[in-house]
């Protein structure tokens, strides 16, 4: 089983549209959790951070389920721009190591 | 500022042959990464380094693959003896600490294609 799991989609979906993401993990150890965001032949970016008590930034909220393990994005109002892969991601140890999930792919149509 | 910065952004080699892949870090930045992202897949930890030494090399397939980072900046990954396999995007990241809540900011990879 893979560390941290993810639907791999396509999920196509029109702009406007509301759409979630889900994410689970293995390692109940896991302490920091994060949504990358990865353009199309390009470099992993931050998207957010995810919290406890959950956390909103603009269109996007992230919320985190510890007793499930389980890690949510939803984008809401979707635009054109927000084609990409997003990218699951738990840290478990006191370093920086990241672990990833295989990524979800997001494309938003006119 | 600049970002982090990766050379070559292409390598072509053949099998059997040994390669060099650098990083170069946002200045500053003590925590230096190295991940391998295959097609399709999310990234995949190999190493990394807090300063100088190797803080956690958990993640190298093998022994061909190593790496240093000799002054606490710049880093190396050297892959001897490439194989197939070992095609795929390396990817470099830096933080400003290893503290496990840091942002680590990614580098735009080398593609590397083992013929």
């Amino acid at each position: 089983r893979k560390e941290v799991e993810q639907d791999p989609g396509p999920f196509n979906v029109p702009e406007g549209a509301t759409v979630a993401f889900n994410c689970t993990y293995s390692n109940s150890a896991s302490q920091s959790f994060f949504w990358y965001r990865q353009d199309c032949r390009k470099e992993p970016k931050l998207l957010m951070s995810v919290y406890s008590s959950g956390n909103e930034d603009g269109r996007f909220t992230a919320q985190l389920n510890r007793a499930s393990q389980y890690i949510s994005l939803l984008i809401r109002d979707s635009k054109l721009s927000d084609s990409a892969t997003y990218l699951c991601v738990v840290n478990y140890n006191q370093g920086g190591k990241l672990i990833f999930g295989q990524g979800t792919e997001l494309s938003v149509k006119p | 500022g600049a970002g982090v910065s990766q050379t070559p952004s292409n390598k072509v080699t053949e099998k059997g042959k040994y390669v060099e892949l650098r990083c170069d870090p946002i200045s500053g930045h003590t925590a230096l990464y190295w991940y391998r992202q295959s097609l399709g897949q999310g990234p995949e930890f190999l190493i990394y380094f807090q300063g100088t030494g190797a803080a956690d090399d958990s993640g190298l397939p093998n022994d061909r693959f190593f790496a240093v980072r000799p002054e606490g900046s710049v880093s190396t990954l050297k892959i001897q003896r490439t194989e197939r396999g070992d095609s795929a995007v390396y990817l470099c990241a830096s933080s400003s600490t290893s503290g496990i809540a840091e942002t680590q900011y990614f580098g735009p990879g080398t593609r590397l294609l083992v013929l």
